[in-house]
């Protein structure tokens, strides 16, 4: 059965620390990964990685996809409580629809 | 750029009654999506539409059936609301199968 399993379930850290955020997966046929971030409503795309593009990075996130060992991390560095939100991890398989991970929720206290 | 529009925002049903919640994207998107999202379990597909004219079942379709009005709009009807269908709703949308999801902003319901 394909499965994300993301970890850790929540933390909190206080602004300025570096945050690691880890997605690992069993999937048939992997096409893609993505990353999401959740605050009050809709979720918000934040990187796709494919064989193609294991690396990502924007602003102060960045991402990266272990095709051989099936995990993907999400880091963030100097945090801000704006970081405050669920983070959803998700795998696509070829053919298939998005399998989503139960999320991390991650608190940046002041 | 409204991108994709859920209404309504929340609804309070009692068991047994009906609803439809609407869907609709202005980004002319091809696919379309529903959504569950319930504590401590992530979110789940209930049914999908990859493109005008078709629909599928996801991962959680018992209880629910779905129409693709037209390219723009994608509805998901309960016909007799059961207390565990409360949860809070996304529609989503993409443009082909290998681009992200855009999520509408969700709808909570509560069947009492």
């Amino acid at each position: 059965e394909d499965k994300v399993v993301q970890s850790p379930l929540s933390l909190v850290v206080h602004e300025g620390d570096t945050v690691t955020l880890n997605c690992s997966y069993e999937v048939t046929n992997f096409r893609s990964l993505l990353w999401y971030k959740q605050e009050k409503k809709a979720p918000t795309f934040l990187f796709m990685l494919t064989s193609s593009g294991i690396e990502k990075k924007s602003g102060r996130l960045s991402s990266i996809l272990d095709k051989k060992e099936l995990f993907s991390i999400l880091n963030i560095t100097a945090t801000q409580t704006g970081d405050s939100a669920v983070y959803l991890c998700a795998v696509e398989p070829l053919g298939g629809n998005l399998i989503f991970g139960k999320g991390t929720k991650l608190s940046v206290k002041p | 750029n409204a991108g994709v529009t859920q209404t309504p925002k929340f609804q309070v049903l009692k068991t047994g009654q009906s609803m439809t919640l609407q869907c609709a994207q202005d980004m002319n998107h091809n696919s379309m999506y529903w959504y569950r999202q319930d504590p401590g379990m992530g979110l789940r597909l209930i049914y999908y539409s990859a493109s005008e004219g078709t629909t599928d079942k996801g991962e959680v379709p018992n209880g629910y059936n779905v129409s693709r009005l037209n390219k723009r709009e994608f509805s998901l009807r309960l016909e007799s609301a059961a207390p565990s269908q409360t949860s809070v709703y996304f529609c989503a949308s993409r443009e082909t199968a290998n681009s992200p999801l855009h999520f509408g902003n969700g709808t909570r319901l509560t069947v009492t």
